[in-house]
């Protein structure tokens, strides 16, 4: 168990319709970051939050958002959904930014999400 | 922005046989990790190293800095090892991955 709790663990939806992948972090992590695994992109990089704030920012779409709440949890938010944005999302947790954190990465199980 | 290749994509080896994954990458570093993707999806970290040599039970992984490239090492393979292992480093810090496409290792009993 990595201590990083992701849910839902599927999703299934329709073109254009909106949803939201929700994580929690593992325990005293403040940094979180969200990846998507396609089968023709492999795994990529979306977005980081650090402590509340976005701290880096990498393939995502502008129909994708997201942020992380007061209680460190983060939500990813995708919208106009289309076929190709079919793919397992993951979250994970690091203890980047915090003193004597070793920064390896912790993943939840992810959300698989069909776009039908 | 760093580009990563995996060698081989694809590994059957029998029980009990050596194994090595290598990745190489192109811009310098200051970590790369190795990541290990169950059948069923998951993914669990295996490494993060900056030099030299970390081990962990059957695992071990190195890195050459200069050479920029790094090696994942499984002794006595085991069918529970059947797994994708992708390394990944950073493009920028460590916020930043850019992954491997990954090496689908199949041991046979």
């Amino acid at each position: 168990d990595s201590g990083v709790t992701q849910t839902p663990k599927h999703l299934i939806t329709a073109t254009g319709q909106r949803v939201t992948l929700r994580c929690s972090p593992r325990s005293g992590d403040l940094s979180v970051y969200w990846y998507q695994q396609s089968l023709d992109q492999g795994l990529q990089f979306l977005i980081q939050y650090y402590n509340g704030e976005e701290r880096a920012k990498g393939n995502i779409l502008e129909r994708f958002s997201a942020q992380q709440f007061p209680d460190l949890h983060s939500e990813l938010n995708l919208s106009s959904l289309e076929l190709g944005d079919s793919a397992l999302y993951f979250c994970a947790s690091s203890s980047w930014g915090r003193a004597g954190g070793n920064e390896k990465l912790f993943f939840g199980s992810g959300t698989q999400l069909s776009v039908l | 922005k760093n580009e990563v290749e995996q060698s081989p994509q694809n590994l059957t080896a029998q029980e009990g046989e050596f194994i090595t994954i290598n990745c190489s990458y192109s811009v310098g570093i200051s970590a790369l990790h190795w990541l290990q993707q169950h059948p069923g999806g998951g993914i669990v970290s295996l490494f993060m190293l900056s030099s030299g040599k970390k081990k962990h039970g059957r695992l071990i992984a190195t890195i050459n800095i200069q050479e920029k490239h790094s090696s994942l090492h499984i002794t006595a393979s085991h069918p529970r090892d059947s797994a994708v292992y992708i390394c990944a480093v950073p493009n920028f810090g460590n916020e930043k991955l850019t992954f491997g496409t990954g090496t689908r290792l199949t041991i046979i009993p």
